[in-house]
């Protein structure tokens, strides 16, 4: 049990358009969900905290407006980077707490590459 | 603020010997979480550990211990019989209590050797 996926694996896209990222958890349900960003050789950032039927909640420095999450259902959050551009590319990792044991389980990761 | 800190940036291990990664953390908290999260070349982020604060007992699981030592704010990772498929980066993580955000150390990648 505890299975969190992402879809997609990965993604390449042209610089300005837009990319969003799925993240659910497929046996449990998470009322809250994370969205990590990894750099090459890098501990994850913790870019938001999304919370199912409310706004997310941003970490210092990670832009609203570029990195739209929504968390439509308990199984279900997902993080849009809007007007992408090369800087965004990166390693992005979402994660769900299974609130009974406090236990995050993370999905496998997206690969966002912007050309 | 919680930090945690990993002061191994990379190990080596021998294969079906032990191992032992380090981890500190600054807290002022007294109800918390820790964890050893493995990260393997496909960055599939797996739970390898967990401990709770509170408990005084160190929490094992299978090859992997941990030494947490509360008062030191130490959380050490023992990998015994090491194994090729050990071979990962391992993150040291905290949670307080009553929150659901981890804090991350910047890990320590760990090779073991045939």
């Amino acid at each position: 049990g505890a299975v969190v996926s992402q879809h997609p694996s990965w993604v390449i896209c042209k610089s300005g358009t837009s990319v969003k990222i799925e993240c659910r958890s497929l046996d449990f349900q998470a009322t809250t969900m994370f969205w990590y960003r990894q750099f090459p050789k890098q501990s994850l950032m913790l870019m938001a905290t999304s919370n199912e039927g409310s706004k997310a909640t941003y970490e210092q420095g990670v832009e609203k407006d570029k990195f739209l999450i929504n968390h439509a259902s308990l199984t279900l959050s997902t993080l849009t980077v809007t007007s992408a551009h090369p800087e965004d590319s990166s390693f992005y990792i979402c994660s769900a707490n299974r609130d009974v044991y406090n236990e995050q389980f993370f999905g496998p990761g997206t690969r966002l590459t912007v050309l | 603020a919680q930090t945690v800190t990993q002061s191994q940036p990379e190990m080596s291990v021998q294969e079906a010997e032990t191992v032992t990664l380090s981890c500190t953390y600054d807290t002022s908290e007294n109800n918390y979480y820790l964890f050893w999260y493995k990260q393997p070349p496909s960055r599939q982020m797996i739970l390898v550990i967990r401990q709770e604060a509170y408990k005084q007992q160190n929490a094992t699981e299978n090859r992997f211990s941990v030494n947490f030592q509360k008062a030191a704010k130490s959380f050490s990772l023992k990998i015994s019989d090491s194994q090729l498929g050990d071979t990962a980066m391992y993150f040291c993580a905290f949670m307080k209590g009553g929150s659901e955000k981890l804090v991350f150390g910047k890990g320590t990648k760990l090779t073991v050797n045939p």
